[in-house]
């Protein structure tokens, strides 16, 4: 079945520095691929999404390219900022009215000064 | 003005009672997702219904029934609490294929049960 592989557990980072967090997928299908952003005490949101190849849908100075060949859907940034604290899901799904969303684990990224 | 509104927050049970927890949307989706998030496992799908009156299993239904009254309400039920449901659950809504294919889920904010 379709499965995320992401980058987890904690990342801390200093302020100013890129951001970096991997994910890999496997899937049937042609999936669609998303980044979803849960600040402490919020909910989940969607920061990303992406169906087609080797497009880079940007948010609030993220990124991440869907790349096919490669399976991979990174999320990045240039510049880190104490705001970007949070916790950060890499999800699939097959697309289409209903489609189950497929998370990975989640990374917890902590932005320090 | 939130549009997945959870209730309660927090909640404390015993082992072996009985938990309801309630879901209400105001964005008019006919999809609707259970959700617990666990450290290590990160959000794993409990239960799901696409309309008013229809449930689904999702990847983790073993232990809890759901049930989706009308088109805004999505309840998550455990008949029998155990220490291993103790977890953050969250509800969320989702637009349908939304206008790129790609469907959107809107999250509460979250319960947090505690079962001792």
């Amino acid at each position: 079945g379709d499965s995320v592989t992401q980058t987890e557990g904690l990342v801390t980072l200093t302020e100013g520095l890129p951001v970096m967090l991997n994910c890999t997928y496997q899937s049937t299908y042609s999936p669609f691929l998303f980044w979803y952003v849960q600040h402490l005490n919020e909910a989940p949101k969607l920061l990303l999404k992406s169906f087609t190849d080797n497009k880079r849908p940007e948010h609030q100075g993220f990124h991440a390219t869907l790349h096919k060949s490669s399976s991979s859907f990174h999320l990045q940034k240039s510049s880190a900022q104490l705001s970007d604290s949070a916790l950060y899901y890499c999800a699939l799904s097959d697309g289409g009215t209903g489609s189950k969303l497929s998370f990975g684990k989640g990374a917890k990224l902590t932005v320090s000064p | 003005e939130a549009a997945v509104t959870q209730s309660p927050r927090n909640k404390v049970a015993v082992t072996g009672g009985k938990v309801t927890l309630s879901c209400n949307q105001t964005n008019n989706h006919n999809n609707m997702y259970w959700y617990r998030q666990d450290t290590g496992h990160g959000l794993r799908l409990i239960h799901y219904s696409y309309g008013a009156g229809s449930t689904e299993k999702g990847d983790i239904p073993d232990g809890y029934k759901a049930s989706r009254p009308s088109q805004e309400n999505f309840s998550l039920i455990l008949e029998l609490a155990t220490p291993s449901q103790t977890s953050v659950y969250f509800c969320a809504s989702g637009d349908g294929a939304g206008g790129d294919g790609a469907e959107t889920l809107y999250f509460g904010s979250g319960t947090r049960l505690t079962v001792l």
